[in-house]
C-alpha cells in the first residue's frame, strides 16, 4: 500500500487497558489521516494531523481517544480504557496530491 | 451530515458477466475516489475522478463521474474471480478540506 506502515497489525486488549496504534507515513509525507472500519462497514474519518498539529478531529470520540504526530517518529492513535465497541480495524492514510494512500491497518480486538 | 450511498451492497455473479456499482450523494464532490479492499488489508486506490462527466478506464474497469459531481459509477466488463473484493467509493466534499467520506461498500464475489 504505497509505503504507509502500520504496527502492530493485530492487537488484543482486555477491557480497561490502553491501545496504542502507530502509523509511519510515506517518506516525505507530513499529513496523516486516521480512519476506523467497523465489521461490514465502510471507513469513517477520525482525525487529520500534520506534524505537531491536529488539523481536524471532528470524527474523534470525545473521550478516551487521542492522536498525535510528533516532529520525530510515527503518528500514534491512543485509546484509553478500551471497551468491546472499540474492536475494529484502524487505518491511517497519507496524502499525495489529490489522493490518499492507505496502510494495511491495525486490527484491534477487545476481549 | 453528508451521506454517501453505495449500491448494491452485495453482488454475486459468475465469471464473464458484467456489473455496475453506483455511488450517490446529495452534495457535490470536489473529487471522488474508488478503492478495492481485500480481507485483512487496507483499501487500494483504483482511480480518482475530478471533473464532472469524466470517464476513466482501467483495463476492464470503467469509472464515470456524474455531470453534477454528485454521483459516480464503476462498471466491470467480463468479471473474473480476481475481481472479488470490497469496492469502496470515497468522496471529498467541497469545503471539508481533505477528509474522505466513504460509502458503505459493495462486496463483490465472482465465481467460476
Amino acid at each position: 500500500n504505497a509505503g504507509v506502515m502500520q504496527n502492530p497489525r493485530h492487537l488484543v486488549r482486555r477491557r480497561g487497558q490502553e491501545a496504542r496504534l502507530r502509523c509511519s507515513p510515506m517518506k516525505g509525507h507530513s499529513h496523516v489521516y486516521w480512519y476506523r472500519q467497523l465489521p461490514e462497514e465502510g471507513l469513517k474519518f477520525m482525525v487529520y494531523l500534520q506534524k505537531e498539529n491536529i488539523i481536524d478531529e471532528s470524527g474523534m470520540p470525545k473521550e478516551r481517544f487521542s492522536a498525535e504526530f510528533p516532529k520525530e517518529g510515527p503518528s500514534i492513535l491512543r485509546i484509553q480504557q478500551v471497551v468491546r465497541g472499540d474492536s475494529a480495524a484502524y487505518f491511517c492514510a497519507t496524502q499525495g496530491g489529490n489522493e490518499q494512500f492507505f496502510g494495511p491497518g491495525t486490527r484491534l480486538t477487545v476481549l | 451530515t453528508q451521506l454517501l450511498e453505495q449500491s448494491p451492497q452485495f453482488l454475486s455473479i459468475q465469471e464473464g458477466e458484467n456489473l455496475t456499482v453506483y455511488c450517490n450523494s446529495s452534495s457535490v464532490f470536489s473529487s471522488l475516489q474508488w478503492y478495492r479492499q481485500e480481507p485483512g488489508e487496507g483499501p487500494v486506490l483504483l482511480v480518482t475522478v475530478v471533473t464532472g462527466g469524466e470517464v476513466k478506464k482501467l483495463k476492464r474497469l470503467t469509472f464515470q463521474f456524474g455531470d453534477a459531481r454528485k454521483d459516480s459509477s464503476l462498471h466491470i466488463t467480463a468479471a473474473q474471480p480476481g475481481d472479488t473484493g470490497l469496492y469502496l467509493c470515497a468522496g471529498r466534499y467541497t469545503g471539508t478540506a481533505s477528509k474522505l467520506t466513504f460509502g458503505t461498500g459493495t462486496r463483490l464475489q465472482v465465481t467460476l
